[in-house]
Protein backbone atom coordinates (compact mmCIF):
# COMPACT_ATOMS: atom_id res chain seq x y z
CA UNK A 1 0.00 0.00 0.00
CA UNK A 2 1.16 3.42 -0.97
CA UNK A 3 2.37 5.99 1.84
CA UNK A 4 3.07 9.56 2.30
CA UNK A 5 5.35 11.11 4.99
CA UNK A 6 5.74 14.91 5.42
CA UNK A 7 8.50 14.88 8.17
CA UNK A 8 7.72 18.74 9.20
CA UNK A 9 4.41 19.47 11.49
CA UNK A 10 4.74 23.38 10.89
CA UNK A 11 7.19 25.65 8.71
CA UNK A 12 7.94 29.13 9.76
CA UNK A 13 9.76 31.07 6.90
CA UNK A 14 10.11 34.97 7.04
CA UNK A 15 8.77 36.52 4.12
CA UNK A 16 10.95 36.92 0.99
CA UNK A 17 12.84 34.02 2.56
CA UNK A 18 12.87 30.55 0.34
CA UNK A 19 10.98 27.61 1.01
CA UNK A 20 11.11 24.00 1.01
CA UNK A 21 8.67 21.69 1.78
CA UNK A 22 9.51 17.94 2.02
CA UNK A 23 7.52 14.51 0.91
CA UNK A 24 8.46 11.74 0.67
CA UNK A 25 6.01 8.29 -0.49
CA UNK A 26 6.35 4.80 -0.48
CA UNK A 27 4.67 3.58 -3.86
CA UNK A 28 5.90 0.14 -5.76
CA UNK A 29 5.57 1.66 -9.22
CA UNK A 30 5.82 4.68 -10.62
CA UNK A 31 4.09 6.98 -8.55
CA UNK A 32 1.38 9.91 -9.37
CA UNK A 33 2.56 12.78 -7.24
CA UNK A 34 0.68 16.03 -6.23
CA UNK A 35 0.75 19.12 -4.20
CA UNK A 36 -1.98 21.04 -2.78
CA UNK A 37 -2.63 23.95 -0.66
CA UNK A 38 -5.60 24.20 1.68
CA UNK A 39 -6.22 27.91 3.30
CA UNK A 40 -8.33 27.98 6.62
CA UNK A 41 -12.22 26.75 5.93
CA UNK A 42 -11.41 26.00 2.45
CA UNK A 43 -10.91 23.06 0.31
CA UNK A 44 -8.03 21.64 -1.49
CA UNK A 45 -6.40 23.23 -4.15
CA UNK A 46 -4.06 21.77 -6.85
CA UNK A 47 -0.62 23.63 -6.78
CA UNK A 48 1.45 20.89 -9.18
CA UNK A 49 1.02 17.51 -9.82
CA UNK A 50 4.43 14.69 -11.44
CA UNK A 51 3.42 12.29 -13.80
CA UNK A 52 5.82 11.35 -15.67
CA UNK A 53 8.60 13.27 -18.04
CA UNK A 54 10.61 15.87 -16.95
CA UNK A 55 10.95 15.55 -12.79
CA UNK A 56 11.08 19.43 -12.10
CA UNK A 57 7.53 20.72 -12.07
CA UNK A 58 6.23 23.81 -12.15
CA UNK A 59 3.00 24.93 -10.55
CA UNK A 60 1.06 27.82 -10.03
CA UNK A 61 1.81 30.93 -7.83
CA UNK A 62 5.51 30.14 -8.13
CA UNK A 63 6.08 26.91 -6.74
CA UNK A 64 7.89 24.13 -8.07
CA UNK A 65 8.85 20.91 -7.09
CA UNK A 66 11.51 17.80 -8.26
CA UNK A 67 10.59 14.12 -8.25
CA UNK A 68 13.37 12.21 -7.30
CA UNK A 69 13.34 8.63 -7.47
CA UNK A 70 16.10 7.49 -5.80
CA UNK A 71 14.87 9.36 -2.33
CA UNK A 72 11.69 8.73 -2.99
CA UNK A 73 10.99 12.32 -3.14
CA UNK A 74 8.89 15.14 -3.98
CA UNK A 75 9.92 18.03 -2.59
CA UNK A 76 8.04 21.65 -2.93
CA UNK A 77 10.09 25.00 -3.31
CA UNK A 78 9.49 28.32 -3.73
CA UNK A 79 12.49 30.94 -4.12
CA UNK A 80 10.66 33.81 -2.38
CA UNK A 81 7.46 33.44 0.16
CA UNK A 82 4.92 36.27 0.56
CA UNK A 83 2.73 36.48 3.12
CA UNK A 84 -0.42 34.82 1.27
CA UNK A 85 1.51 31.47 0.88
CA UNK A 86 1.05 30.92 4.98
CA UNK A 87 -1.75 27.94 4.80
CA UNK A 88 -1.30 23.93 5.14
CA UNK A 89 0.14 22.68 2.18
CA UNK A 90 -0.83 18.47 1.45
CA UNK A 91 1.60 16.26 -0.88
CA UNK A 92 -0.34 12.75 -2.32
CA UNK A 93 0.19 10.14 -3.72
CA UNK A 94 -1.98 8.16 -6.27
CA UNK A 95 -1.93 4.91 -7.63
CA UNK A 96 -2.12 3.58 -11.41
CA UNK A 97 -4.85 1.12 -10.27
CA UNK A 98 -7.56 2.04 -12.22
CA UNK A 99 -9.13 4.25 -9.33
CA UNK A 100 -8.32 7.98 -8.79
CA UNK A 101 -7.90 7.07 -4.80
CA UNK A 102 -5.80 9.47 -3.58
CA UNK A 103 -3.36 9.13 -0.15
CA UNK A 104 -2.54 12.05 1.79
CA UNK A 105 0.40 12.87 4.14
CA UNK A 106 -0.86 14.21 7.20
CA UNK A 107 0.31 18.04 5.99
CA UNK A 108 2.58 21.13 7.22
CA UNK A 109 1.01 23.79 8.33
CA UNK A 110 3.48 26.66 6.54
CA UNK A 111 3.55 30.22 9.10
CA UNK A 112 4.78 33.57 7.10
CA UNK A 113 6.53 36.00 9.52
CA UNK A 114 7.17 39.38 8.58
CA UNK B 1 -17.02 25.12 -16.54
CA UNK B 2 -18.31 25.12 -13.18
CA UNK B 3 -16.48 23.27 -10.40
CA UNK B 4 -17.19 20.71 -7.94
CA UNK B 5 -20.19 21.34 -5.57
CA UNK B 6 -21.00 20.42 -2.20
CA UNK B 7 -24.01 20.92 -0.39
CA UNK B 8 -24.38 22.02 2.77
CA UNK B 9 -21.47 23.79 3.25
CA UNK B 10 -21.85 23.72 7.35
CA UNK B 11 -23.92 20.97 9.15
CA UNK B 12 -24.57 21.02 12.92
CA UNK B 13 -26.49 17.82 14.36
CA UNK B 14 -26.31 15.54 17.43
CA UNK B 15 -25.18 12.45 18.49
CA UNK B 16 -26.90 9.62 17.60
CA UNK B 17 -29.24 11.58 13.96
CA UNK B 18 -27.82 10.66 10.31
CA UNK B 19 -26.75 13.13 7.41
CA UNK B 20 -26.71 13.40 3.89
CA UNK B 21 -24.53 15.47 2.27
CA UNK B 22 -24.19 16.35 -1.61
CA UNK B 23 -21.62 16.84 -4.42
CA UNK B 24 -22.23 17.79 -7.97
CA UNK B 25 -19.10 16.46 -10.16
CA UNK B 26 -17.56 18.86 -12.80
CA UNK B 27 -19.92 18.18 -15.90
CA UNK B 28 -18.62 15.03 -17.41
CA UNK B 29 -16.89 13.48 -14.62
CA UNK B 30 -18.00 10.01 -14.23
CA UNK B 31 -16.29 9.48 -10.77
CA UNK B 32 -16.47 10.63 -7.71
CA UNK B 33 -14.48 10.21 -4.38
CA UNK B 34 -15.68 11.30 -1.14
CA UNK B 35 -12.52 12.17 1.66
CA UNK B 36 -12.82 13.00 5.48
CA UNK B 37 -10.24 15.28 7.00
CA UNK B 38 -9.55 16.05 10.90
CA UNK B 39 -6.94 17.36 12.64
CA UNK B 40 -6.18 13.89 14.40
CA UNK B 41 -5.85 11.53 11.19
CA UNK B 42 -6.26 14.15 8.38
CA UNK B 43 -7.30 13.48 5.07
CA UNK B 44 -8.57 9.62 4.57
CA UNK B 45 -10.03 8.19 1.53
CA UNK B 46 -14.10 6.91 2.29
CA UNK B 47 -15.19 5.51 -0.85
CA UNK B 48 -14.74 5.94 -4.39
CA UNK B 49 -18.49 5.51 -6.74
CA UNK B 50 -18.17 5.31 -10.93
CA UNK B 51 -21.22 4.79 -13.28
CA UNK B 52 -23.37 4.63 -9.99
CA UNK B 53 -21.24 1.82 -8.38
CA UNK B 54 -18.92 1.43 -5.37
CA UNK B 55 -15.47 0.75 -6.96
CA UNK B 56 -13.32 1.41 -4.08
CA UNK B 57 -13.48 1.86 -0.25
CA UNK B 58 -11.71 3.15 2.72
CA UNK B 59 -11.62 1.90 5.90
CA UNK B 60 -14.16 3.21 7.75
CA UNK B 61 -17.57 1.88 9.21
CA UNK B 62 -20.41 0.51 8.06
CA UNK B 63 -22.36 3.86 9.08
CA UNK B 64 -20.61 5.50 6.43
CA UNK B 65 -22.66 5.06 3.21
CA UNK B 66 -22.77 6.81 0.06
CA UNK B 67 -24.36 6.18 -3.22
CA UNK B 68 -24.01 8.20 -6.78
CA UNK B 69 -27.04 8.33 -9.17
CA UNK B 70 -27.17 8.48 -13.21
CA UNK B 71 -26.16 12.19 -13.57
CA UNK B 72 -23.41 11.52 -11.50
CA UNK B 73 -24.23 13.65 -8.84
CA UNK B 74 -23.58 11.52 -5.47
CA UNK B 75 -24.51 11.63 -1.62
CA UNK B 76 -23.31 10.29 1.39
CA UNK B 77 -25.17 8.81 4.26
CA UNK B 78 -23.61 8.68 7.91
CA UNK B 79 -25.81 7.15 10.25
CA UNK B 80 -26.03 6.68 14.41
CA UNK B 81 -23.57 10.18 14.36
CA UNK B 82 -20.77 10.02 16.89
CA UNK B 83 -18.51 12.69 18.25
CA UNK B 84 -15.97 11.64 16.32
CA UNK B 85 -17.70 12.06 13.12
CA UNK B 86 -16.48 15.91 12.95
CA UNK B 87 -14.96 16.92 10.34
CA UNK B 88 -14.67 18.25 7.07
CA UNK B 89 -15.83 16.33 4.36
CA UNK B 90 -14.27 16.63 0.68
CA UNK B 91 -15.92 15.44 -2.55
CA UNK B 92 -13.20 15.21 -5.38
CA UNK B 93 -14.59 14.45 -9.08
CA UNK B 94 -12.58 13.05 -11.92
CA UNK B 95 -13.15 12.67 -15.56
CA UNK B 96 -12.92 8.78 -16.58
CA UNK B 97 -11.75 6.18 -14.07
CA UNK B 98 -10.18 4.02 -16.16
CA UNK B 99 -6.53 2.64 -17.06
CA UNK B 100 -3.66 5.01 -15.42
CA UNK B 101 -4.46 7.73 -12.99
CA UNK B 102 -7.31 10.49 -13.55
CA UNK B 103 -6.78 13.83 -11.91
CA UNK B 104 -8.95 14.38 -9.18
CA UNK B 105 -11.21 18.03 -8.56
CA UNK B 106 -12.02 18.90 -5.37
CA UNK B 107 -14.66 20.89 -3.49
CA UNK B 108 -14.99 23.58 -1.41
CA UNK B 109 -16.37 20.44 1.15
CA UNK B 110 -19.17 20.35 3.71
CA UNK B 111 -17.93 21.14 7.69
CA UNK B 112 -19.74 18.72 9.82
CA UNK B 113 -20.06 19.28 13.80
CA UNK B 114 -21.60 16.30 15.51
CA UNK B 115 -22.78 17.85 19.31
Amino acid sequence: AQSVTQPDIHITVSEGASLELRCNYSYGATPYLFWYVQSPGQGLQLLLKYFSGDTLVQGIKGFEAEFKRSQSSFNLRKPSVHWSDAAEYFCAVGADSGYSTLTFGKGTMLLVSP
Amino acid sequence: KAGVTQTPRYLIKTRGQQVTLSCSPISGHRSVSWYQQTPGQGLQFLFEYFSETQRNKGNFPGRFSGRQFSNSRSEMNVSTLELGDSALYLCASSLLAGDGYNEQFFGPGTRLTVL
